[in-house]
């Protein structure tokens, strides 16, 4: 069965910083798709990035950017330019393509603090 | 976007009354959900998988008698906790696959309390 790790449960960063969440899996598909969702204090789950591992250019969205190396089977996540709505809880989840499941497997969350 | 609703967002009940709890995906096309339970400074649970017309598929450990499913149609399905008690006490979510992203969306959540 694949497993996702985050091995920070918590992280800080100051406003306008840069910080990067970890994030590790493993498994033995050669195909799956990578997330990162977001849930701030409201607890309303929000995607952040996806990524397909057949897919070489690692994706991003404006200030969200990640670094999937699939040989080591990791998938850490930039944030740039840290605002203040940035604080929340980080999930990196895993999915399957194989097998037609849409499960997905998510680590135990990183808690992100922005200072002021 | 993809958007969720989720009603209520908060409830609380008395021990031994059941609860329903609904999930729509309003503007995209989906057939799989999901519902999770979540405990505090907690990742997600999953308990079951649903698809429109098809039985859903609990996960080990999860009563299927103590958590009913309904499926109704493309775009809604409901949770209804049955006999709840105090040990039900959670935040529950729901989940819908796009089929055109063939990406998970998640409700805003639903807060329950049983007294």
């Amino acid at each position: 069965a694949q497993t996702v790790t985050q091995s920070q449960p918590e992280m800080s960063v100051q406003e306008a910083e840069t910080v990067t969440l970890s994030c590790t899996y493993d498994t033995s598909e050669s195909d799956y798709y990578l997330f990162w969702y977001k849930q701030p204090p409201s607890r309303q789950m929000i995607l952040v990035i996806r990524q397909e591992a057949y897919k070489q250019q690692n994706a991003t969205e404006n200030r969200f950017s990640v670094n999937f190396q699939k040989a080591a089977k990791s998938f850490s996540l930039k944030i740039s330019d840290s605002q203040l709505g940035d604080a929340a809880m980080y999930f990196c989840a895993y999915r399957s393509i194989q097998g037609g499941s849409e499960k997905l497997v998510f680590g135990k969350g990183t808690k992100l603090t922005v200072n002021p | 976007g993809a958007v969720v609703s989720q009603h209520p967002s908060w409830v609380i009940c008395k021990s031994g009354t059941s609860v329903k709890i609904e999930c729509r995906s309003l503007d995209f096309q989906a057939t799989t959900m999901f519902w999770y339970r979540q405990f505090p400074k907690q990742s997600l649970m999953l308990m079951a998988t649903s698809n429109e017309g098809s039985k859903a598929t609990y996960e080990q450990g999860v009563e299927k008698d103590k958590f009913l499913i309904n499926h109704a149609s493309l775009t809604l399905s409901t949770l209804t906790v049955t006999s709840a008690h105090p040990e039900d006490s959670s935040f529950y979510i729901c989940s819908w696959v796009s089929r055109s992203t063939d990406t998970q969306y998640f409700g805003p959540g639903t807060r329950l309390t049983v007294l």
